[in-house]
């Protein structure tokens, strides 16, 4: 059983570019959440889909967005990259009711 | 002041001793504490998972939960080498969909 996964696994990019990032849910989870990790932190909430709508967000600017499919899979799209949104960008995947479970992550560099 | 405050670390102690790690918060709302082990440049990887007060036990692993006083505990027995590791400390409340994250402390186990 496939756990969640995430590509890509590292990514550089300029600043003012933009990226997006994908997740798959782990089997059976149709809940997916994105958070950010800077170096030396804990992870922040940016979102969660849930029936291909955001459930909920966090504290984060509107150039951060997302989506879910139909297959629960997901994207997060960041516009307009900023130095400061070099991070470990989590996807973490749940069913309805039980535990979270995260993938390894993307890390994007902007310079 | 911070949600969930944890001691940065370094944890620095002998192979095979007995490691207490620990994280306060503020919020009286949260009802689920979960504690993550996370390598470097790794995704986090689920150790425990509590629901409201009390103990859990998985092999060498014992979570405590104490709600009146806002601190939850991460016991490590018989450490190894192979738990030199970050550990995070999470929680949320029943009904939001966030975790809270503590920065994390990090292990290091002496062979």
């Amino acid at each position: 059983d496939a756990g969640v996964t995430q590509s890509p696994t590292h990514l550089i990019k300029t600043r003012g570019q933009q990226v997006t990032l994908r997740c798959s849910p782990k089997s059976g989870h149709d809940t997916v959440s994105w958070y950010q990790q800077a170096l030396g932190q804990g992870p922040q909430f940016i979102f969660q889909y849930y029936e291909e709508e955001e459930r909920q967000r966090g504290n984060f600017p509107d150039r951060f967005s997302g989506h879910q499919f139909p297959n629960y899979s997901s994207e997060l799209n960041v516009n307009a990259l900023l130095l400061g949104d070099s991070a470990l960008y989590l996807c973490a995947s749940s069913a309805p009711v039980g535990t979270i479970y995260f993938g390894e992550g993307s890390w994007l560099t902007v310079v | 002041q911070k949600e969930v405050e944890q001691d940065p670390g370094p944890l620095s102690v002998p192979e095979g001793a007995i490691v207490s790690l620990n994280c306060t918060y503020s919020n009286s709302a949260f009802q689920y504490f979960m504690w993550y082990r996370q390598y470097s440049r790794k995704g986090p990887e689920l150790l425990m998972y509590t629901y409201s007060s009390g103990n859990k036990e998985d092999g060498r692993f014992t979570a405590q939960v104490d709600k009146s006083s806002k601190y939850i505990s991460l016991f490590i027995r018989d450490s190894q080498p192979s738990d030199s590791a970050t550990y995070l400390c999470a929680m949320k409340e029943g009904s939001n969909y966030q975790l809270i994250w503590g920065a994390g402390t990090k292990l290091i186990i002496k062979p």
